[in-house]
């Protein structure tokens, strides 16, 4: 079976540009998760979907972040404008209702904006 | 809110040595979770806890849910050079809320 699947895997970028990350969740995980890792504040969780609504966006950092989960199978984040505190590794998570916790990560996107 | 302390922050072994690392909290979590990240890649699930004293083995890696519910353990016995990278605690308070994630332990085997 597939896993969670991200792109790009890294992406550079000048900023003030705007930047969109993307996931594929493991087919029939109805729960989706933002995550993004820094050597400073380690993993903190940005944003989760259930069945495609977003339920709890607490940990969006600014209203430069975006995100969206159109339908099942694809979430994009968005940053516009960027900028060079947004680098980071940014992972996407997917897990089932009955094991909400029970999360599986992608490899991640690692973001560097100059 | 929540904290984890994850100690210690980095480990130094020698292939074939034991490696014991722990995860306290200020307050109380209902389920502990151990991952691993490798380099270049996301945390995967080690282990996961859910009672208070429970003890779970996975292969070579065994975990505690400690009594008072704020802290957690984890041991690796014989380790090998694979076992080479970060290690995670998580907590959750309730079933459906967010993971709290500690600090990390880097591991680093030599051969």
């Amino acid at each position: 079976d597939a896993g969670v699947i991200q792109s790009p895997r890294h992406e550079v970028t000048e900023m003030g540009q705007e930047v969109t990350l993307r996931c594929k969740p493991i087919s029939g995980h109805d729960y989706l998760f933002w995550y993004r890792q820094t050597m400073m504040r380690g993993l903190e969780l940005l944003i989760y979907f259930n069945n495609n609504v977003p339920i709890d966006d607490s940990g969006m950092p600014e209203d430069r972040f975006s995100a969206k989960m159109p339908n099942a199978s694809f979430s994009t984040l968005k940053i516009q404008p960027s900028e060079p505190r947004d680098s980071a590794v940014y992972f996407c998570a997917s897990s089932l209702g009955t094991g909400f916790h029970i999360q599986y990560f992608g490899a991640g996107t690692r973001l560097s904006v100059l | 809110g929540q904290q984890l302390n994850q100690s210690p922050q980095s480990m130094f072994i020698q292939e074939g040595e034991d490696v014991s690392m722990n995860c306290t909290s200020s307050s109380i979590f209902n389920t502990w979770l151990w991952y691993k990240q490798e380099p270049g890649e996301g945390p995967v699930l080690l282990i996961a806890l859910y009672k208070a004293g429970e003890l779970t083995s996975n292969g070579r890696l065994t975990a505690q849910f400690g009594i008072t519910r704020k802290d957690s353990f984890l041991n690796i016995s014989a380790s090998i050079p694979s076992d080479v990278g970060i290690y995670f605690c998580a907590g959750q308070l309730t079933s459906g809320s967010r993971l709290t994630f500690g600090e990390g332990t880097q591991l680093t085997v030599n051969p």
